[in-house]
């Protein structure tokens, strides 16, 4: 079975700066797509970045990057220029690749808090 | 377009009490998806609907717990008897199609407290 460890339960940053949350999974599965998701405070999750691991070339979404790293299994997230408005939780999730079935289900870290200070 | 909304936003129930939470996805959606979140621990599958059928229900923890998608609209989770144990976020979400690089799209969640 697919797990994914977030080792930091919660992370600081001073606004404008950059920091980077980290992600590990395990699976034996070659292809799958990896996310994260933001849940600010008192609001819903929504999707912050997507990589498949098919791909080598890491997403990038304006300040939002990804270091894949696919050998190690790792999946980092790198917030530039941080603002205020990136304080929420942060959720590293897996996803199986499916050919032709249906969609199968995100298996979450347990999240890291981020902080952004003033 | 609407996003996902969830019904209610908090529940407080007494141990042995009967809850009932409601989904409603995105329009068009065929994807809906339960989770649910213990404090401090990991967002964890509960079930998974394609339109009105049940495609995956590997994640219910157990027979006290019932979920329903009449019509392949919205979903129901029906918690009958409640345990202590149940208490948590339960978060709904739906996607579009097949493909999995689909995004889920979440719902606000319903926080469930089980007294």
């Amino acid at each position: 079975a697919q797990t994914v460890t977030q080792s930091q339960p919660e992370m600081s940053v001073q606004e404008a700066e950059t920091v980077t949350l980290s992600c590990t999974y395990d699976t034996s599965e070659s292809d799958y797509y990896l996310f994260w998701y933001k849940q600010p405070p008192s609001r819903q999750m929504i999707l912050v970045i997507r990589q498949e691991a098919y791909k080598q070339q890491n997403a990038t979404e304006n300040r939002f990057s990804v270091n894949f790293q696919k050998a190690a299994k790792s999946f980092s997230l790198k917030i530039s220029d941080s603002q205020l408005g990136d304080a929420a939780m942060y959720f590293c999730a897996y996803r199986s690749l499916n050919y032709g079935g249906s969609q199968g289900n995100l298996i979450f870290g347990k999240g890291t808090k981020l902080s952004v200070k003033p | 377009e609407a996003g996902v909304t969830q019904f209610p936003s908090h529940s407080v129930i007494e141990k042995g009490q009967t809850v009932t939470l409601r989904c409603d996805p995105i329009s068009g959606h065929d994807n809906l998806y339960w989770y649910r979140r213990v404090m401090g621990k990991e967002i964890k599958f509960l079930l998974h609907f394609v339109k009105e059928s049940k495609q995956d229900e590997s994640g219910m923890p157990n027979n006290r717990f019932l979920a329903e998608r009449t019509g392949g609209t919205y979903s129901t989770l029906k918690v009958q008897p409640a345990e202590l144990e149940d208490s948590g976020v339960y978060f709904c979400a739906s996607s579009p199609g097949t493909q999995s690089y689909n995004e889920q799209f979440f719902g606000p969640g319903t926080r469930l407290t089980v007294l």
